[in-house]
Formats: structure tokens, sequence, C-alpha cells
């Protein structure tokens, strides 16, 4: 089982949905991640939380530290939002453990 | 936010050659670096972390003299790899974290490709 677990997968939806993305972790941690990883490959850091909520524009990431699991959120959706979005746990070392990303994919 | 770049973006070399690429914080100053490695359809790998002045300290199973790290200033670290083989051809992406809330800052990634 690994540490980071990411839900959905894949995931479509049609522009203006409202996206939930999940992730669950195993181990304790320092903060939690979500990064925005566009085709091209590079990675934008979206937010580092540890602990409540943050918003950024139409971006919301939530954590629950007591039952180990952290929400992204993407409100009135567009296309330009496709992208694969990660989820990564930072231990007290700084390192960081990945999930395996959710394949968002919006339709026009 | 804060700018991590990488030099070069995509790299194409021979079997057997090194190659070099360039992590840069652009307006702050990095105390560590990470070296991160992602296979096509595969979650980021950490290679290696790297503080300024400081020997890089690299995970179990990355060859250290294999992935050269230097970390020389507090906003420049680079991966040398050395003696290149096609199993080695990779998205290499680099991280920086500094500044008062030490939030970590991605690089755009390195598309190395050994033919």
């Amino acid at each position: 089982k690994n540490e980071v677990e990411q839900s959905p997968q894949n995931l479509t939806a049609q522009e203006g949905e409202f996206i939930t993305i999940n992730c669950s972790y195993s181990v304790g941690i320092s903060a939690l991640h979500w990064l925005q990883q566009h085709p091209g490959g590079g990675i934008v850091s979206l937010f580092m939380l540890s602990s409540g909520k943050k918003k950024h524009g139409r971006l919301i990431a939530t954590i629950n530290i007591q039952e180990k699991h952290s929400s992204l959120h993407i409100t009135a959706s567009h296309p330009r939002d496709s992208a694969v979005y990660i989820c990564a746990a930072e231990r007290g070392n700084e390192k960081l453990t990945f999930g395996t990303g959710t394949r968002l994919t919006i339709i026009p | 936010g804060a700018v991590v770049s990488q030099h070069p973006s995509w790299v194409i070399c021979k079997s057997g050659t090194s190659v070099k690429i360039e992590c840069r914080s652009l307006d702050f100053q990095a105390t560590t670096m990470f070296w991160y490695r992602q296979f096509p359809k595969q979650s980021l790998m950490l290679m290696a972390t790297s503080n300024e002045g400081s020997k890089a300290t690299y995970e179990q199973g990355v060859e250290k003299d294999k992935f050269l790290i230097n970390h020389a200033s507090l906003t420049l670290s680079t991966l040398t790899v050395t003696s290149a083989h096609p199993e080695d051809s990779s998205f290499y992406i680099c991280s920086a974290r500094g500044g008062v809330w030490r939030e970590q800052y991605f690089g755009p990634g390195t598309r190395l490709t050994v033919t």
C-alpha cells in the first residue's frame, strides 16, 4: 500500500463543474502539498498546508489531520484546469512522498 | 511567487557522454534543493537532497558517482549525469526551498534523452 494515495486516478468533467480530488496518507506529516503538472511536464506548487483550509482563486485545499485526509477542490472548472494534480506528504526532514496523481480533463 | 529555473529544458546526448543540468532559484536563496526523476506515467521519485556548501544526500538505490550533485551557492545546484545510458532517459526536476516560510518551488524540468 502506498503511503500517499489519491482518488480518482482519472477524472473527466464538463466545464463549470465543481471538482474534488482526494488524498489519503498513512504517515505522520509536517505538511501536505498539492501540485499541478501540465502536459509539458512543468510542476507548479498550488498549496502547502498543515491544517485547516487554504483558498487561492478557484482552488481550495483542505486537510483533516486526524483523518489523514486532504482534498483539493476546483470551483467553476475550466479547460485550462486540465492537468495532473499530485498530492505529496512532507515528513519532518522536508522530503516529499508523492501520490500517483489524478489526471483531470475538463471538456468545454 | 518565487521562480526556479532549469537549464536546459531538454537535451539529447549519446550514450557514454555526460550531461549537466542546472537548477537556479531566481529571486530567493535556496538553502536546500531537491532533485527528482520522473519516468513516463509514474510519480516523481526523490533522487537526492542538496544543501548549500555540503555534500548531497542520496536516496537508496541512487548511484552518487553517476549522478553528481553540486550546490555551490544559495541560488544554484547542478546535477551531472555521468556516462549516460539510455535507461537514464527521464524527466529530471529540481525543487528549491527557502524564504521565511520554507516553501518549496519546483523547476520546469529537464527532459533527457540518451541515444
